[in-house]
């Protein structure tokens, strides 16, 4: 599977641990985004990166949360001191710059990694 | 700030209805829409997006700027097209990330 891939699928944790997710991108793709998504909604906008850098966050992450992209390829979400409302499907996305237009080709999604926290 | 608005959680319609899924949109720019679809199981994937005006499994949408809305439209329902269907938006500048509608749930009865 060449799409991009997200670990792990599902998580439990308790209240106040830390816990980490993985986002493999589609190789090529400079562009990577995470999103939340609570039950009956859409995917929320955390926070995305063209390459290595950050670029943008939305206030949705809190300081508990933190994202890296080290070497511009696969990125991790770090949630520190886990609350209940944290519980969620977190989503990868990645995509791509046409560098002539700076339009985005369209976003490719990872399956998920739904947490849990009890 | 921009927002997408999709005002039924549950369409639910006969194989071989015709299908209409709204989508409204808030943004004060020249936005991108597109429309993202959940099989069961699956993960979210892209159906189509407005600046290709193609059809994809025979549904199209088009972008109505003085309305502000990118309705999504099948004549002849199928039952493998039940499923999530998600309207999203991108804005015209900065980060592009899309922001999502809350989605719809089509469900085509046999």
């Amino acid at each position: 599977d060449t799409g991009v891939s997200q670990d792990p699928r599902h998580k439990i944790t308790k209240r106040g641990q830390n816990v980490t997710f993985r986002c493999d991108p589609i190789s090529e793709h400079n562009r990577l985004y995470w999103y939340r998504q609570t039950l009956g909604q859409g995917p929320e906008f955390l926070t995305y990166f063209q390459n290595e850098a950050q670029l943008e966050k939305s206030r949705l992450l809190s300081d508990r949360f933190s994202a890296e992209r080290p070497k511009g390829s696969f990125s991790t979400l770090e949630i520190q001191r886990t609350e209940q409302g944290d519980s969620a499907m977190y989503l990868c996305a990645s995509s791509s710059i046409y560098t002539l237009t700076g339009k985005n080709t369209e976003a490719f999604f990872g399956q998920g990694t739904r947490l849990t926290v009890v | 700030a921009q927002r997408v608005t999709q005002p039924e959680k549950l369409l639910s319609v006969f194989k071989g209805a015709p299908v209409e899924l709204k989508c409204n949109y808030s943004y004060s720019g020249s936005p991108e829409l597109f429309w993202y679809v959940q099989y069961s199981r699956q993960r979210l994937q892209l159906l189509l997006r407005h600046i290709s005006r193609e059809s994809i499994k025979g549904f199209t949408a088009d972008l109505n700027k003085g309305e502000t809305s990118f309705h999504l439209k099948k004549p002849f329902a199928q039952e493998e097209d039940s499923a999530m269907y998600y309207c999203a938006l991108s804005p015209d500048t900065g980060r592009r990330a899309l922001t999502f509608g809350s989605g719809t749930r089509l469900q085509v009865q046999p």
